[in-house]
């Protein structure tokens, strides 16, 4: 069966700096990843995509890489500020929601 | 667009108690999703529509659980009897087609403890 992983320990770092999380899958050729911000006591919220042919994504401070043959994304966080401090889930999808499947989350610490 | 609505936002039952979640997706999604959250099992997908039709259910945990759509604007997620294992989050989500990314919206969740 498909497997998602990312890392359950906390990713804690200073302010201005960048922060990169990471999801492994094993067992899926995903059509395109995505990647949700959840702050406590809310539902996750979307925050980009990237498609299998894609390389690389960018959106103001984010930018999401996407190594099929790694079967591996990063998402990076460049001058982190403590708002960006949230548990950051990726999902990785077929071309309709028949094979949609979330990792289980890595909560990022940004301290001033 | 007021978002994905759900309600009850926390619901307090005893053990045996009918509970009965509501969704109001996003008008014009076609998708409706009901997922569960916990600590130790993190997001869970419990059962997707496809223009109100179930497609797939293989994440109800048993029995106690169904879904309906009655239409295109509203779902349920029944749990009956609950059980104190079934204390959690639910979340009901929506999303369009994938020309549209597939991004799914999802509301502020459910709130469940069965005491």
């Amino acid at each position: 069966s498909q497997k998602i992983e990312q890392n359950s320990e906390a990713l804690n770092i200073q302010e201005g700096k960048t922060a990169t999380l990471t999801c492994n899958y094993t067992n899926y050729s995903p059509a395109y990843l995505q990647w949700y911000r959840q702050d406590p006591g809310r539902g996750p919220v979307f925050l980009l995509l990237i498609r299998e042919n894609e390389k690389e994504k960018r959106k103001e401070r984010l930018k999401v890489t996407f190594d099929t043959t790694l079967k591996q994304s990063l998402f990076h966080i460049t001058a982190s500020q403590p708002a960006d401090s949230a548990t950051y889930l990726c999902a990785l999808g077929a071309y309709n929601f028949n094979k949609f499947y979330f990792g289980s989350g890595t909560k990022l610490n940004v301290k001033p | 667009d007021a978002g994905v609505i759900q309600s009850p936002r926390h619901e307090v039952t005893e053990m045996g108690q009918e509970v009965t979640l509501r969704c109001k997706p996003i008008s014009g999604h076609d998708y409706l999703f009901w997922y569960r959250q916990t600590m130790m099992r993190g997001l869970e997908l419990l059962i997707y529509f496809n223009n109100n039709v179930p497609i797939d259910d293989s994440g109800m945990p048993e029995d106690r659980f169904s879904a309906k759509m009655p239409n295109a604007s509203f779902s349920t997620l029944k749990i009956q009897p609950s059980e104190p294992r079934d204390s959690a989050v639910y979340f009901c989500a929506s999303s369009g087609d994938y020309s549209s990314g597939n991004t799914i919206y999802f509301g502020e969740g459910s709130w469940l403890t069965v005491v």
